[in-house]
């Protein structure tokens, strides 16, 4: 099976523009997650997409929304963008059901990211 | 407030030694934990999971890790390390909702460099 991919790989935006991002979840997993990565915060959870709903959110402004399609794959927007939105930003899928059930699986599988540079 | 703790930035192994990276957490009901590597300008990997059962889990490329609930930890551990270990090691939580929903909400720990010298 083909991993997660996430386009474009790298990104380089001026402050005050916006950015779609865009991943593809494995074949078959329905939840997608966004998280975003930065050396001063680690990994900070954004959002997390099930069945085309949003099913959690994290602690980001309202200039960082997401969606997800029917073929489960997602794009994240940044509007406005900030000098401190450089980041990279990983997106992963999982094999979630929406309950447990035997083809529930825990853990979440990484795309590459997408470096995003704000200039 | 749940938590992971990673207190290490660094940890140095000569190649051949055992390694331990260590991880501690902070959850409300069962926690469900993970260690993923980072790889320079890569995604992060799946190495392993606690979810149920045994205490000691083994994962990809002979990790293993040991669920201690009494000391909230679950420490990466490799008998034999090799210098392509060496990478950005991190433990994640998974905050349990119970019931039927779940939640794709993965709770980060800072990160451990794992630098193994020949």
């Amino acid at each position: 099976k083909a991993g997660v991919t996430q386009t474009p790989r790298y990104l380089i935006k001026t402050r005050g523009q916006q950015v779609t991002l865009s991943c593809s979840p494995i074949s078959g997993h329905r939840s997608v997650s966004w998280y975003q990565q930065t050396p001063g915060q680690g990994l900070q959870f954004l959002f997390e997409y099930f069945s085309e709903t949003q099913r959690n959110k994290g602690n980001f402004p309202g200039r960082f929304s997401g969606r997800q399609f029917s073929n489960s794959r997602s794009e994240m927007n940044v509007s406005t963008l900030e000098l401190g939105d450089s980041a990279l930003y990983l997106c992963a899928s999982s094999l979630d059901r929406g309950r447990k059930t035997a083809q529930f699986s825990y853990e979440q599988y990484f795309g590459p990211g997408t470096r995003l540079t704000v200039t | 407030a749940q938590s992971v703790a990673q207190p290490e930035d660094q940890v140095n192994v000569a190649e051949g030694n055992p390694l331990t990276v260590k991880c501690t957490y902070s959850v409300s009901g069962n926690p469900y934990l993970f260690w993923y590597v980072q790889y320079p300008n890569r995604g992060l990997q799946f190495l392993l999971k606690y979810i149920t059962g045994d205490n000691l889990v083994k994962g990809s490329y002979g990790f293993e890790a040991e669920f201690n609930k009494s000391q909230t930890s679950f420490h990466l551990k490799k008998p034999s390390a090799l210098v392509s270990d060496s990478a950005l090691y991190f433990c994640a939580v998974r905050p349990y909702q119970g019931g039927s929903s779940n939640t794709g909400k993965l709770i980060f720990g800072q990160g451990t460099t794992l630098q193994v010298k020949p």
